[in-house]
């Protein structure tokens, strides 16, 4: 089973940022977080990941919270291609896909 | 350098008759994992498998499915005697040598219809 709980569904306005919050209040010490993208029917594609330190990379923010049982992926500049759902995941040895938070981007 | 490599892209098969799916993985990775994601759902992991070994398959369905990894060639997901429920897009990743610090590279899918 996941050990991550997305909220279902989230709307953004183009232009703005989409911050994305996920739950892993399990994690253990050495277990990364990672997230990922599905749009529509397409391969998952990775997005960032991070042990507990912030990270930043030319897609996305990922803000880890200090006691590690929280983070939120951060999209500085949602725009319609970022309509997509996304997924946090705990990598415990294999990565386990949750429901995700299917992100509408608006116009 | 090209990516995960999953062929064919589109699967149809009639019921009872056996799919073969393919996946070249990344080159330099030697770990691959296979997912299903029916319809309308998530993505379920299947297997994870290395050259020549097995290593986690708790995802796999008891009976009909099996994947391999030889040592040369690509990794293969088998379905025996396809039915109805087996129409889904199975997905295949791979990862270097490690436990995934680089986290997996999927391909784009295989869709198996089953008529």
């Amino acid at each position: 089973d996941a050990k991550t709980t997305q909220p279902p569904s989230m709307d953004c306005a183009e232009g703005r940022a989409a911050n994305l919050p996920c739950n892993h209040s399990t994690i253990s010490g050495n277990e990364y977080v990672y997230w990922y993208r599905q749009i529509h029917s397409q391969g998952p594609q990775y997005i960032i990941h991070g042990l507990k330190n912030n990270e930043t990379n030319e897609m996305a923010s990922l803000i880890i919270t200090e006691d590690r049982k929280s983070s939120t992926l951060i999209l500085p500049h949602a725009t319609l291609r970022d309509t997509a759902v996304y997924y946090c995941i705990v990598n415990t040895g294999k990565l386990i896909f949750g429901q995700g938070t299917t992100l509408q981007v608006k116009p | 350098n090209a990516g995960v490599m999953q062929n064919p892209r589109h699967l149809v098969r009639r019921r009872g008759q056996e799919a073969r799916l393919r996946c070249s993985p990344m080159k330099g990775h030697s770990h691959v994992y296979w997912y299903r994601q029916l319809p309308e759902e998530g993505l379920k992991f299947m297997v994870y498998l290395q050259k020549e070994n097995i290593i986690d398959e708790s995802g796999m369905p008891k009976e009909r499915f099996s994947a391999e990894f030889p040592k040369e060639g690509p990794s293969i997901l088998r379905i025996q005697q396809v039915v109805r429920g087996d129409s889904a897009a199975y997905f295949c990743a791979s990862s270097p040598p490690g436990r995934g610090f680089y986290g997996y590279t999927f391909g784009s899918g295989t869709r198996l219809t089953v008529v």
